[in-house]
């Protein structure tokens, strides 16, 4: 079967850095990428890794490591406007072309 | 134009209408897709059209049907759903639909309750 397994919750303070984890497996696999959701919002697109090693995107950066079945998702400098749902995402082969994660609800506090 | 753009936002129905779902993208991506997502839950995938060809996840029931009129519109009609149906309804956009894909574009969903 396919699975991307994550942490719930996370929970952490204006400032600080947290790091999102993301185990997966899965059929066939495509790169690794990270979504945001907020409440009752859309899945917005953050990053992306085909190969392994870091990829930093201003605040955020995405770890991945192949060998492992393994990234994480790292938010530095960590704002309210933080706090929403990350999902990882594995491409893969069959149906579903884009597996997600279950998804990791981070609650940021001043 | 870089956005996926569903109507309506919101959306109450009874158990014996008929109504539909529209989405639209005007990116040029040749995949489009009809997610659905439970609170607290990632977005199921029910249904992909790539490069004029639809698929369906088998596990979809048939009071769920998508039409895609052209490349830049996919519809989903809705007929005669359950209380458990109700969910946020997600359209997102890629640009081929195959494997190695990343970086969709998601609509800001339909909220929908059927009572």
């Amino acid at each position: 079967g396919q699975s991307l397994e994550q942490p719930s919750e996370v929970t952490a303070v204006e400032g600080a850095i947290v790091q999102i984890n993301c185990t997966y497996q899965t059929s066939g696999f495509y790169g690794l990428s990270w979504y945001q959701q907020h409440d009752g919002g859309a899945p917005t697109f953050l990053s992306y890794n085909a190969l392994d090693g870091l990829e930093e995107t201003g605040r955020f950066s995405s770890f991945l490591s192949r060998s492992d079945s393994y990234g994480y998702l790292l938010l530095q400098e960590l704002q309210m406007k933080d706090s929403a749902s990350y999902f990882c995402a594995v491409g893969s082969t069959g149906f579903q072309k884009l597996v997600f994660g279950t998804g990791t609800r981070l609650l940021v506090s001043p | 134009d870089t956005e996926v753009t569903q109507t309506p936002k919101h959306l109450v129905m009874g158990m014996t209408n008929k109504k539909s779902l529209k989405c639209e993208q005007h990116m040029g991506h040749r995949a489009m897709y009809w997610y659905k997502q439970k609170a607290k839950k990632p977005p199921e995938l029910m249904f992909v059209y790539s490069y004029e060809k639809l698929s369906i996840n088998e596990s979809v029931p048939s009071r769920f049907s998508p039409e895609c009129p052209n490349s830049s519109l996919l519809n989903l009609h809705l007929h005669a759903l359950q209380p458990e149906d109700s969910a946020l309804y997600l359209c997102a956009s890629s640009q081929g639909g195959g494997a190695g894909d990343y970086g969709y574009t998601f609509g800001s969903g339909t909220r929908l309750t059927v009572v």
